[in-house]
């Protein structure tokens, strides 16, 4: 079973606007961290936004909001007043077990935000 | 703060060769990745370093890959030979450590074309 899925492979936005990027993800343990990374086309994956399972408030980053509904298992990203340089691979990943150095990092399938101007 | 070095960061080999990448990590990180990014897919862990010891190598493929992190610092990942299959962007990632739920930070990769 996939253990994060990103249903929507690409998103269209018009500059200024705000978009949500939509993540749910899979599993039994108590203990996660769900995490958003952004992949322009130069290739490197840059860090966005960090939520813990048990963390009370949504967690929040500039322009970046993660909106946390744990009982629906889903981590969606929230870019407000979009830029033409939002335009990117947009990954939700998660990692599992608050011990355990060999827990990974799984990732979903990534969705393509372009931003028209 | 200098960040995630990788080089080459374009690699073009026909099959059975074999290739080397080396990563860099953030000074002071002990935890060290490597990820395999097939196009359209997101990365998958290859193998994980904490200083100089593997802690999960379980999707390397051991019979062409192998990796090294001599003095716990930088590394070395290899493919020996290469498939068409291996052609994909090869993502090095730092963490300080292994606990919790530190965040990886991520180098720019490098994108291996296998002819």
């Amino acid at each position: 079973a996939q253990k994060i899925t990103q249903t929507q492979p690409g998103m269209f936005v018009q500059e200024k606007e705000a978009v949500t990027l939509d993540c749910t993800y899979d599993t039994s343990d108590p203990s996660y961290g769900l995490f958003w990374y952004k992949q322009p086309s130069s290739g490197e994956m840059i860090f966005l936004i960090y939520q813990g399972s048990y963390d009370q408030q949504n967690a929040t980053e500039g322009r970046y909001s993660l909106n946390f509904q744990k009982a629906r298992k889903s981590a969606n990203l929230v870019i407000s007043a979009s830029q033409l340089g939002d335009s990117a691979m947009y990954f939700c990943a998660m990692r599992e077990g608050f011990s355990g150095s060999a827990r990974q990092l799984t990732f979903g399938s990534g969705t393509q935000l372009t931003v028209l101007p | 703060e200098a960040g995630v070095a990788q080089s080459p960061r374009y690699k073009i080999i026909e099959k059975r060769q074999s290739v080397a990448f080396w990563c860099n990590p953030i000074s002071g990180h002990a935890t060290l990745y490597w990820y395999q990014q097939i196009l359209g897919q997101g990365p998958k862990l290859l193998i994980q370093f904490q200083n100089n010891g593997v802690v999960d190598d379980s999707q390397l493929p051991k019979d062409r890959f192998s990796a090294e992190r001599l003095k716990g610092v930088d590394s070395t990942l290899k493919i020996q030979p290469a498939k068409l299959e291996d052609s994909a962007v090869y993502l090095c990632a730092s963490s300080l450590s292994a606990s919790g739920f530190e965040t990886q930070y991520f180098g720019p990769g490098t994108r291996l074309l296998v002819l």
